[in-house]
């Protein structure tokens, strides 16, 4: 089973809109951690939020936020106020263990395209 | 600022060539990450190594090894390079103490 699921297709937003992308993800484990990385067409991965899974709050950072929902294991990302340089493909991804292990790795998702329209 | 250096940003090779692909950070991370991306399939964990001389296969290590004799370096080698082989690699690195992964701009090698 995949660990990282993001089945969207291609979003559309127009400018100055919210958008919401899904990402659901699978573990047993009681702690891990919810990473949101965007990819530009230039082709660097941006780090935009972080959920541990013990945070009772919702992670904000600027206009990304994460709505966290432990017990139906998603956490999508929702970029408020869309921008043009939003375009891009946004990844979501898990960190299984607790955040102090040497050993633990990030397993992604396949990805979702955001389009911005103006 | 946080750096993460991949020594080549295109690579052309020909099949059957022994490939090396550098990646390089300065900010004495402890563990380093080598992905490759494809399109519809996102970043597959090739291999890790999360300190000087360690490593760990990910979740698609055949054809591929690694080589980390200092902190900052961590190489990729392709032993015989395959056409399936075409593809960006990313290097990542990150602190213990923290989950986040640092990024290289990412070497996007074709293989004919």
């Amino acid at each position: 089973a995949q660990k990282i699921t993001q089945t969207q297709p291609g979003m559309f937003v127009q400018e100055k809109e919210a958008v919401t992308l899904d990402c659901t993800y699978d573990t047993s484990d009681q702690s891990y951690g919810l990473f949101w990385y965007k990819q530009p067409s230039s082709g660097e991965m941006i780090f935009l939020i972080y959920q541990g899974s013990y945070d009772e709050q919702n992670a904000t950072e600027g206009r990304y936020s994460l709505n966290f929902q432990k017990a139906r294991k998603s956490a999508n990302l929702v970029i408020s106020a869309s921008q043009l340089g939003d375009s891009a493909m946004y990844f979501c991804a898990m960190r299984e263990g607790p955040s102090f292990g040497a050993n633990s790795k990030l397993t992604f998702g396949k990805g979702i395209t955001l389009s911005v329209r103006p | 600022d946080v750096k993460v250096t991949q020594s080549s940003r295109y690579l052309v090779k020909r099949t059957g060539e022994k490939v090396f692909l550098e990646c390089v950070q300065d900010m004495d991370h402890e563990n380093m990450f080598w992905y490759r991306q494809d399109p519809g399939l996102g970043l597959r964990l090739i291999y890790f190594s999360y300190d000087v001389k360690m490593k760990e296969k990910g979740d698609i290590p055949e054809g591929y090894s690694v080589s980390r004799e200092k902190k900052e370096r961590f190489s990729l080698i392709l032993e015989s390079a395959s056409t399936n082989q075409t593809s960006m690699y990313l290097c990542a690195s990150r602190t213990v103490n923290t989950g986040e992964l640092f990024f290289g701009e990412g070497s996007r090698l074709t293989v004919l």
